[in-house]
């Protein structure tokens, strides 16, 4: 079974610094994917970004991108030049192999305080 | 815009009564989930649809039942609904081959009283 981690309940960061978002998973899938979804106040579930396994190039989305590290099982979200519209709470999701069902960490809450 | 919709939004309801939540979709998607959402625990699996009359489990799938029987609609059926299932309770839709990713309705948020 696969497991999602996010080791940081809450993080809270300054408008326009840079922020680092943790997340760790277990599988032993050789083909998966990554994603980070946002929820801000109005509860809607926002895709952020995505990563293929396969891929060794870090994923990029404007002011969002991972860190992938395979071997370290590693997934971390970096949001640059904050801004008071990322207040949400980030999900940090897989899927792996055949298998299309997402499995979600726990979640961080992130403030971005003016 | 996923073009995914679920009714009711909001619903209040009493212990021992059944409940039913739908979710759907403008796009003809074929794959369809329920989750549910409680602090804590971040997103969990309920039942998932693969087809038209296709459906299986998830991981919190006990008190639950689904029912597909249009591509459109996806429904969660809470048999004898009890305090345990209030929660939010999202729809998702994963895109055609080649897509991973899910996308999600805007959620129903249900208290059991």
């Amino acid at each position: 079974a696969q497991t999602v981690t996010q080791s940081q309940p809450e993080m809270s960061v300054q408008e326009a610094e840079t922020v680092t978002l943790s997340c760790t998973y277990d599988t032993s899938e050789n083909n998966y994917y990554l994603f980070w979804y946002k929820q801000p106040p109005s509860r809607q579930m926002i895709l952020v970004i995505r990563q293929e396994a396969y891929k060794q190039q870090n994923a990029t989305e404007n002011r969002f991108s991972v860190n992938f590290q395979k071997a370290a099982k590693s997934f971390s979200l970096k949001i640059s030049d904050s801004q008071l519209g990322d207040t949400a709470m980030y999900f940090c999701a897989f899927i792996g192999g055949s298998n299309y069902k997402l499995t979600f960490g726990k979640g961080t809450l992130l403030t971005v305080n003016p | 815009d996923a073009g995914i919709t679920q009714s009711p939004r909001h619903k209040v309801t009493e212990t021992g009564t059944p409940v039913t939540l739908r979710c759907h979709q403008t796009e003809n998607h074929r794959y369809m989930y329920w989750y549910r959402q409680d602090p804590g625990h971040g997103l969990r699996l309920i039942h998932y649809s693969y087809g038209v009359k296709d459906t299986d489990k998830g991981e919190v799938s006990d008190g639950y039942s689904v029912s597909r029987s249009k591509t459109e609609d996806f429904l969660l059926t809470l048999e004898s609904a009890t305090s345990s299932q209030t929660s939010v309770y999202f729809c998702a839709i994963k895109p055609g081959q080649g897509s991973y990713e899910q996308y999600f309705g805007p959620g129903t948020r249900l208290t059991v009283t």
